[in-house]
């Protein structure tokens, strides 16, 4: 099973950038996102397709449907500049992880 | 707070087995219906998951089909820590290595600092 994601999204601060995880019927899966700075482990900013980790800002949302799952971030700050990377569960591959998504905010 | 801090040699002769351990603070292992997993990353590149261990279900384990003829992950309930293994490394294999606690259905709540292993001859 294979994750697409685009190499990179970049977006003003203030507007909403939307991060793309594409993949065969992955609307039939659950979808987690994670976020990570240079230098650091990665952060769960999204489970479950949609839910939220206490501590992770609203601004922060999922959705999954079809072939593409969607990590949106509302009104980006400079602070969200980061990797971000989808993941699913597989019963074939098991843990499969997206390519990453570099967030730049201009 | 659970907290996990990745331990052990940051360079490996090639060909060598590769071996790390994961301490685990804040709260005991066997708490809760968690996984234990480890994954890497190569400079510059993104997330590989390698394998997890089980406290229950006999201490089963689960690896990536790619890796699974080299690895070996285990949980020590005494020591609150779990391992991996690693034979035959090469070059390929050198990269950030993570140890992180998998919950739910297969997300990674809790993640630790990484430790980076090189492999050389």
């Amino acid at each position: 099973y294979v994750l697409t994601q685009p190499p990179s999204v970049s977006v003003a601060p203030g507007k909403t950038a939307r991060i793309t995880c594409g993949g065969n019927k992955i609307g039939g899966k659950t979808v987690h996102w994670y976020q990570q700075k240079p230098g650091q482990a990665p952060v769960l900013v999204i489970y479950y397709d949609k839910d939220r980790p206490s501590g992770i800002p609203e601004r922060f949302s999922g959705s999954n449907s079809g072939n593409t799952a969607t990590l949106t971030i509302s009104r980006v700050e400079a602070g969200d500049e980061a990797d971000y990377y989808c993941q699913v569960w597989d019963s074939n591959s098991d843990n499969i992880f997206g390519g990453g998504t570099k967030l730049t905010v201009l | 707070q659970v907290q996990l801090q990745e331990s052990g040699p940051g360079l490996v002769k090639t060909s060598q087995t590769l071996s790390l351990t994961c301490t685990v603070s804040g709260d005991s292992i066997t708490s809760g219906s968690y996984f234990w997993s480890w994954i890497r990353q190569p400079a510059g590149k993104g997330l590989e998951w390698i394998g997890r261990g089980r406290v229950y279900g006999s201490g089963s384990t689960d690896y990536n089909p790619s890796l699974k003829s080299r690895v070996t992950v285990a949980v020590d309930t005494s020591a609150n820590q779990f391992s991996l293994k690693l034979t035959s490394v090469t070059a390929a294999d050198t990269a950030v290595y993570f140890c992180a606690r998998e919950g739910g259905y297969w997300y990674f709540d809790i993640w630790g600092r990484g430790t980076l292993v090189t492999v050389s001859s």
